[in-house]
């Protein structure tokens, strides 16, 4: 069964500094990965989706890579802002799901002006 | 577009009382999903749906019961509520954007309490 691992669940960097955020899966036979943003209290809002042909995505100061055979991703956020404070999840798509995504528990992040 | 909406937004049930949660998308998505989410936990896929008046299910799919009449919506109900099921539940739908993509989209969540 793939597993989706997120370390470190909470993390907090001054305003500026780049963000570096760590997803880990068990198994490299994806579709592909999407990564999330949420707010507290709120729904996930997509950031970037990476084709499992995909090294890497970009979406303004985001930037999210695609490591398969290592079976990670990493998402990068350039100069952090106190609006990027958030939690941040990783979801794959297994290639035996039937559009079903596998989520990770996700990365608190605290950006302090 | 409203995108995916979920009614209601908060509810209070005592144990052993049933409640139905709706959730609707306008984006002619085919595929459309339930999950709950607990603290530090992750989301985990209740059920699922792969089109009209088909349903399948998740990873945790015991004391749920669903289903998929209209293309648009995807019901989910809860016949007898447990303390267990309390949860923040969210409604997703996708589609296939080629290559097998398949991107989520999410709605705000129902708060679910069980007393």
């Amino acid at each position: 069964k793939q597993e989706v691992t997120q370390i470190p669940a909470a993390l907090s960097v001054p305003e500026g500094e780049n963000l570096v955020l760590n997803c880990s899966f068990t198994d490299s036979a994806i579709y592909n990965l999407q990564w999330f943003r949420q707010d507290p209290g709120k729904g996930l809002t997509s950031l970037l989706l990476i084709q499992s042909s995909q090294r890497e995505q970009t979406s303004g100061r985001l930037n999210a890579s695609l490591d398969k055979s290592s079976g990670r991703s990493t998402l990068y956020i350039a100069a952090s802002q106190p609006g990027d404070s958030a939690t941040y999840l990783c979801a794959v798509r297994p290639r035996d799901s039937w559009g079903k995504f596998q989520f990770g528990a996700g990365t608190q992040v605290v950006v302090t002006p | 577009n409203a995108g995916v909406t979920q009614t209601p937004k908060f509810r209070v049930l005592k144990t052993g009382q049933s409640m139905t949660l709706l959730c609707a998308q306008d984006m002619n998505h085919e595929y459309m999903y339930w999950y709950r989410q607990d603290p530090g936990m992750g989301l985990r896929l209740i059920h699922y749906s792969v089109g009209e008046g088909t349903t399948a299910k998740g990873e945790v799919p015991d004391g749920y019961n669903v289903s998929r009449l209209k293309k648009q919506n995807f019901l989910l109900g809860l016949e007898s509520a447990a303390p267990s099921q309390t949860s923040v539940y969210f409604c997703a739908s996708s589609y296939d954007g080629g290559k097998g993509s398949y991107e989520q989209y999410f709605g705000p969540g129902t708060r679910l309490t069980v007393t």
